[in-house]
């Protein structure tokens, strides 16, 4: 079975540029997760759906930062506009069920976003 | 509301080294769940341990055993005889209030020299 699938895996671009990361969960999985790494403050839960509805933004840095989840099959992540402090590598992951409960936490390779 | 903290950022040991990585964390809950994952240079996160509130007993899984007190709120690793494919990020985590979600710490990198 494929995994989680992430596009694209690197992006460079320029500061105050729109940036859409993108993210195909496991099949069946309910929950989609959004999570955000950096050096300083490591892995950070961003947001994350369930059945398409996002339940927990609080995560989310800033109103530049967006997260929608169309459908199963698909969601995405857009900053608009970027800034060089948002340069991470953010990981798409997905859970059958309770991942705080069973640690069944199922990640992407990850986008990795570099604004200059 | 839920925190983990890893108050090592970097451990630097030479193959053979044992190391203990700590991690501690804070809840108002009495049911939750603890975890442990390990990410290699490739990226993946790849899940190591689950323990629950209620399951005091230490682990031991070949080289790596785990010391959960929650006496202190910490839940430790050990890696026994350390090995330079055990070099990598290593991520606590914390269930959520719901255990829908999981809530990481900053991660400790761990480099292992020969």
């Amino acid at each position: 079975d494929a995994g989680v699938i992430q596009s694209p895996r690197h992006e460079v671009t320029e500061m105050g540029q729109e940036v859409t990361l993108r993210c195909k969960p496991i099949s069946g999985h309910d929950y989609l997760f959004w999570y955000r790494q950096t050096m300083m403050r490591g892995l950070e839960l961003l947001i994350y759906f369930n059945n398409n509805v996002p339940i927990d933004d609080s995560g989310m840095p800033e109103d530049r930062f967006s997260a929608k989840m169309p459908n199963a099959s698909f969601s995405t992540l857009k900053i608009q506009p970027s800034e060089p402090r948002d340069s991470a590598v953010y990981f798409c992951a997905s859970s059958p069920g309770l991942a705080g409960v069973t640690g069944e936490l199922f990640f992407g390779e990850g986008s990795r976003l570099t604004v200059l | 509301a839920q925190k983990v903290t890893q108050a090592q950022t970097e451990i630097s040991v030479v193959e053979k080294e044992d190391v203990t990585l700590d991690c501690v964390y804070e809840t108002r809950d009495t049911t939750y769940y603890l975890f442990w994952y390990k990410q290699p240079p490739s990226g993946e996160l790849v899940f190591l341990i689950r323990r629950n509130s209620f399951d005091e007993q230490n682990e031991i899984s070949g080289r790596y055993s785990w010391n959960f007190q929650k006496s202190t709120s910490s839940f430790n690793f050990t890696i026994t005889a350390s090995q330079v494919v055990d070099s990598a990020v290593y991520f606590c985590a914390l269930g959520n209030q719901a255990g829908t979600a999981l809530i990481f710490g900053k991660g400790t990198t761990l480099s292992v020299s020969s």
